[in-house]
């Protein structure tokens, strides 16, 4: 089956503007993860869904930043008044969601989101 | 403040050369370990997890090393080809009901022919 993908793959915006990045997880997968990553660092936890909830949102940076999930399946994260530090690769995980941390994560390839 | 902490930062080999990379961790309480293999433009891809009793995994030519006592983990990659040039990340997670994962920052290796 397929992997997880996400789209768009780039995405340039002027800032200020409003962007929406989809993720659509392995079918089957509850558990789906976003995360933030800046050239030479590792990725940074944004939020994690549970099926359509929100179990765990304390990586959001501020308000502007805000995801959904639903139908427990893909996923929107939507930046408002974007600005240039928003740029980075968004990247998205699903995983079974057993309940514990030893699930793995499967990771998309990611959004490149560029704020001029 | 849970932390992973990976070394070096980047590593430039030969092809056909053998190399370790580091993790040192402040996870607490402590899941398990896995190693990420991240090519340029792409997402993470697991190559090994570790749980608490586990000490060493190995998937081909990369095998992990896991020491829960001192909290540390090694990632040794035998014979390296040009295509194991990528970041690769140690992430712990951790137990307790935690369900996210503690990232490094990565080692970026390259290898040259």
């Amino acid at each position: 089956g397929a992997g997880v993908s996400q789209t768009p793959s780039n995405k340039v915006t002027e800032k200020g503007k409003y962007v929406e990045l989809r993720c659509d997880p392995i079918s089957g997968h509850t558990a789906l993860y976003w995360y933030r990553q800046s050239l030479g660092q590792g990725p940074e936890f944004l939020i994690y869904f549970q099926g359509t909830g929100a179990a765990d949102d304390s990586g959001l940076p501020n308000d502007r930043f805000f995801a959904v999930r639903p139908e427990g399946s893909v996923s929107t994260l939507k930046i408002q008044r974007t600005e240039r530090g928003d740029s980075a690769v968004y990247l998205c995980a699903s995983s079974l969601g057993s309940g514990q941390g030893v699930d793995e994560q499967f990771f998309g390839p990611g959004t490149r989101l560029t704020v001029l | 403040k849970n932390q992973v902490e990976q070394s070096p930062q980047s590593l430039i080999i030969l092809e056909g050369k053998n190399c370790t990379l580091q993790c040192n961790y402040t996870v607490s309480p402590f899941s398990n370990l896995r190693w990420y293999k991240q090519d340029t433009g792409r997402g993470p891809v697991s190559l090994t997890i570790m749980t608490f009793s586990e000490n060493t995994k190995s998937n081909g030519r990369y095998t992990a090393t896991l020491d829960a006592d001192t909290k540390q983990s090694s990632l040794h990659i035998t014979a390296s080809q040009l295509s194991d040039s990528a970041s690769y990340i140690c992430v712990v997670g951790g137990g307790g009901g935690s369900y996210i994962p503690t990232f490094g920052r990565g080692t970026s290796l390259i290898v040259h022919p």
